[in-house]
């Protein structure tokens, strides 16, 4: 398994500005993903982060404002930018192992408030 | 993007088997059954796996149907520390690195 942490575990932002979250895993993994949960919902994939290259979004999430780093195995961060109060959520790191069928692991989240 | 259809919420008492049902109908030969719980304010945490036959682990059991259109994940015994959103996801294919979520079952284990 891997362990996943997450930072900041949560922030109060003013509109207009950015954030960076990072996601730091204790083992080399093939896959990173970034996924956003709104209160109440469930989660929403926003794009899986590629090492060296450049993110993968889904549909409805643009890198200008999700913006994805993955400069090596074990980390990755995303970056929240031009934040309004819609984008506050939990945003969440995963990761897998190995390739083919293995379970993704989770990070605890990082509750963003944009206030 | 999710294929499974969950029920919104089930009960449970504490101490019986928790029976959680999962459709997939439109599941496919080489996507495979995934299910995962999250506690509230935590990550979603794994579960258990399997593409067709059933699968056992320290946690869960996964009954998939012949057919392999539907699912049951079974909590033995069930505690209050299993209430939780469970999520029923498949996993494979063209997409087969991603994990979407549905909606899931909101399980609430009652004392």
């Amino acid at each position: 398994s891997a362990v996943i942490s997450q930072k900041p575990s949560r922030d109060i932002c003013q509109r207009g500005t950015s954030l960076t979250i990072q996601c730091q895993v204790d083992s080399q993994v093939t896959m990173m993903f970034w996924y956003r949960q709104q209160p109440g919902q469930s989660l929403t994939l926003i794009a899986t982060a590629n090492q060296g290259s450049e993110a993968t979004y889904e549909s409805g999430f643009v890198i200008d404002k999700f913006p994805i780093s993955r400069p090596n195995l074990t980390f990755s961060t995303l970056t929240v930018s031009n934040m309004s109060p819609e984008d506050s959520s939990i945003y969440l790191c995963s990761a897998a192992t190995g390739t083919g069928m293995t379970e993704a692991f989770f990070g605890q989240g990082t509750r963003l408030t944009v206030v | 993007d999710a294929k499974t259809t969950q029920p919104p919420s089930m009960d449970c008492a504490e101490g019986r088997a928790a029976n959680l049902p999962c459709n997939h109908s439109t599941i496919s030969g080489n996507e495979y059954v995934y299910w995962y719980r999250q506690i509230h304010s935590q990550g979603p945490q794994y579960i258990i796996h399997g593409l067709k036959n059933n699968e056992t682990n320290e946690m869960a059991s996964l009954i998939i149907t012949e057919d392999r259109k539907s699912s049951t994940l079974i909590l033995p015994h069930a505690t209050l520390r299993d209430t939780a959103v469970y999520y029923c996801i498949v996993r494979g294919g063209y997409n087969f690195n991603k994990f979407y979520f549905g909606s899931g079952t909101k399980l609430n284990v009652k004392p």
